[in-house]
């Protein structure tokens, strides 16, 4: 059974600050890794994507990929009160199937 | 373009009845969706549709049933509802297989069975 792994939380930081969010993945095969995220009673949205080894970023945020170590990150620089909400990392795991975790919550404390 | 929408928003069943959630897409997607999330814990495919007339079953099929006879439109479908059933359930979309297209959502529907 293929997982991804997240740290279910809350991660709490202070507005301004670096949040840091993590995730691993069993599958050694895997190419593709996506970001969601998920405000209270609302549905998942894209906000990164990465596919090679390294750093990606875009805005505020930048994805971290080690696929030696099977892992993926996701950096939010400047944290906002706006950005507390749950962070789910998902990887394709074939053509078309997303695996997600579970999910981290974060918080932003203003 | 609305993107992915479905329908109802909210609905409570009773144990052992029977109802479809709506889903439609009007970005010409060729993938399609369904999973379901509980409390807590992350998405779970219950099925997905590669192309009009083609369904195939994800992680947790069983007491659901889909078809999909138009590129547009996805529905599923709970038989004999039961209070196991309820979650949270969202429909998705995605243009291709290629490893760089993802998935789009649409708003969920929320689901209460009794």
């Amino acid at each position: 059974q293929k997982e991804v792994e997240q740290n279910s939380g809350p991660l709490s930081v202070p507005e301004g600050a670096i949040a840091s969010l993590n995730c691993t993945y069993s599958d050694r095969g895997s190419q593709s890794f996506f970001w969601y995220r998920q405000y209270s009673g609302k549905s998942p949205e894209l906000i990164m994507s990465i596919y090679s080894n390294g750093d990606k970023e875009d805005g505020r945020f930048t994805a971290q990929l080690n696929k030696a170590s099977q892992y993926v990150s996701l950096l939010i620089r400047d944290s906002q009160p706006s950005d507390s909400a749950t962070y789910l990392c998902a990887v394709k795991e074939s053509s078309y199937k997303l695996i997600f975790g579970s999910g981290t919550r974060l918080l932003v404390r203003p | 373009n609305a993107g992915v929408t479905q329908t109802p928003k909210f609905r409570i069943l009773k144990i052992g009845q029977s109802m479809t959630l709506q889903c439609a897409q009007d970005m010409n997607h060729n993938y399609m969706y369904w999973y379901r999330q509980d409390p807590g814990m992350g998405l779970k495919l219950i099925y997905y549709s590669v192309g009009a007339g083609i369904t195939d079953k994800g992680e947790v099929p069983n007491g659901y049933n889909v078809s999909r006879s138009t590129t547009e439109d996805f529905p599923l479908r709970l038989e004999l509802a039961a209070p196991s059933q309820t979650s949270v359930y969202f429909c998705a979309s995605s243009y291709s297989e290629a490893y760089t297209d993802t998935q789009y959502f649409g708003p969920g529907t929320r689901l209460t069975v009794l």
